[in-house]
């Protein structure tokens, strides 16, 4: 069975640090790589994806992928209270099925 | 900004009713998707469609659910005989072109079964 597996936190950072969040899966199939932002209630809301080993940038956020590790993990610099949201991993898996880790979520103190 | 959006929020029903939850996807999307999240656990894949047919389907995605994109539009997900355990938060999701798979979710409907 394929997993996704994230730590669950709660995990705290204080506003201005940087955020770090990990993901790992299973299947070495997964070609493509995807962060989602879930805010209590609401829908997920896609920030970041990534195919190839190495790191992504887009604003505050950097998507890093390792393939090799099968571990892609997500920075968030300079966090704001904004930021504080579930974060979940999703992997598209050689069946072109998404699946996602459970969450991990994020607290930005102020 | 286009969006997915979902009818209704939310849908109570009694156990072993019929239920058709609704969604409109971004017009220019060709792929599209129903996800479900139970309170407090992972979003889970149901099923996928394109080109008028189902692509790929979960094992959650039994005999009493079904998909169907009845005009131009609309994209339906019907559950057949709801049981208890079908209360969830249900997401449809649409998707410009594989293997992007960039997904934009609705906004959910949630589904009570009582």
């Amino acid at each position: 069975q394929k997993e996704v597996e994230q730590n669950s936190g709660p995990l705290s950072v204080p506003e201005g640090a940087i955020a770090s969040l990990n993901c790992t899966y299973s299947d070495r199939g997964s070609q493509s790589f995807f962060w989602y932002r879930q805010y209590s209630g609401k829908s997920p809301e896609l920030i970041m994806f990534i195919y190839s080993n190495g790191d992504k940038e887009d604003g505050r956020f950097t998507a890093q992928l390792n393939k090799a590790s099968q571990y892609v993990s997500l920075l968030i610099r300079d966090s704001q209270p904004s930021d504080s949201a579930t974060y979940l991993c999703a992997v598209e898996d050689s069946a072109r099925q998404l699946t996602f880790g459970s969450g991990t979520q994020l607290t930005v103190l102020p | 900004e286009p969006e997915v959006t979902q009818t209704p929020s939310h849908q109570v029903t009694q156990m072993g009713q019929e239920v058709i939850l609704r969604c409109v996807p971004i017009s220019n999307h060709l792929y599209f998707y129903w996800y479900r999240q139970i309170l407090g656990q992972k979003v889970e894949f149901l099923v996928s469609f394109y080109n008028n047919e189902i692509s790929e389907k979960s094992e959650i995605f039994d005999d009493q659910f079904s998909v169907e994109r009845p005009d131009g539009s609309n994209f339906t997900l019907k559950i057949r005989s709801t049981k208890l355990e079908d209360s969830a938060m249900y997401f449809c999701a649409s998707s410009e072109a594989l293997p992007d798979e960039k997904l934009f979710f609705g906004s959910g409907t949630q589904l009570s079964v009582l």
